[in-house]
């Protein structure tokens, strides 16, 4: 148990659906990340925010929606995505987005898009 | 921006044995290299982690050296052991971390 909790672990939806997954840290954090994983490349960081805004946007296709209503809580809404948008999406969190500390992740979301 | 490489991509070791896994790095800003660890089903987890400013650290079976001229820094266990069978990632951070691709390693009995 990391404190940093995502659901759901596995999702499976249709290129036309409206998806969103979930993170929770308990933490104490106030900065949250979405990170990409696919087979065999690198992590590829997506969304940061910290203190609820956001400090980065690694050129992301806007298919790829985040919200971040506190520093406990983010979301990446997802629509009209593709099918290489197929991967494990990580969430993690840090004490900010400028301490080089520890990351924490959560387990992951599987998310396959048919 | 920052690249890191990250060798062997597959390891294979006799327990008992010791691993060693090299990452290079592009940007001489980094200063903070963390060594994650992931296992099946679970997100990459914290197993060492060494500053700009210190050349080796240890824990235990695991150890961590970097070269700043080289802009080179290694994972070492020794003693492996079947638990030890993971994906290990590098990473290096200058204003967000960039990550290595990764180094799936097996431990056989």
């Amino acid at each position: 148990e990391t404190g940093v909790t995502q659901t759901p672990r596995h999702l499976v939806m249709g290129m036309t659906n409206k998806k969103s997954l979930k993170c929770e840290q308990h933490l104490g954090h106030n900065a949250m990340y979405w990170y990409k994983q696919s087979a065999k490349k690198p992590l590829e960081l997506m969304f940061v925010y910290n203190f609820k805004e956001q400090t980065e946007n690694n050129s992301v296709p806007s298919r790829f929606s985040p919200e971040c209503p506190n520093s406990s809580h983010l979301f990446l809404h997802l629509h009209t995505l593709q099918p290489e948008d197929s991967a494990l999406y990580l969430c993690a969190s840090s004490q900010d987005d400028r301490n080089t500390g520890e990351l924490f992740f959560g387990e992951g979301s599987r998310l396959t898009v048919l | 921006g920052e690249n890191v490489e990250q060798h062997p991509s597959t390891l294979s070791v006799q327990e008992g044995d010791s691993a060693v896994i090299k990452c290079t790095y592009s940007d001489s800003a980094s200063n903070y290299f963390p060594w994650y660890k992931q296992e099946l089903g679970k997100g990459p987890q914290l197993i060492i982690d060494i500053r700009s400013n210190v050349g080796e650290k240890k824990d235990q079976r695991i150890a961590v050296t970097l070269n700043k001229t080289a802009k080179h820094f290694s994972l070492h266990i020794t003693e492996t052991q079947p638990e030890d069978s993971a994906v290990y990632f590098c990473a290096a951070y200058v204003q967000n971390f960039v990550f290595g691709p990764g180094t799936r390693l097996s431990v056989l009995p």
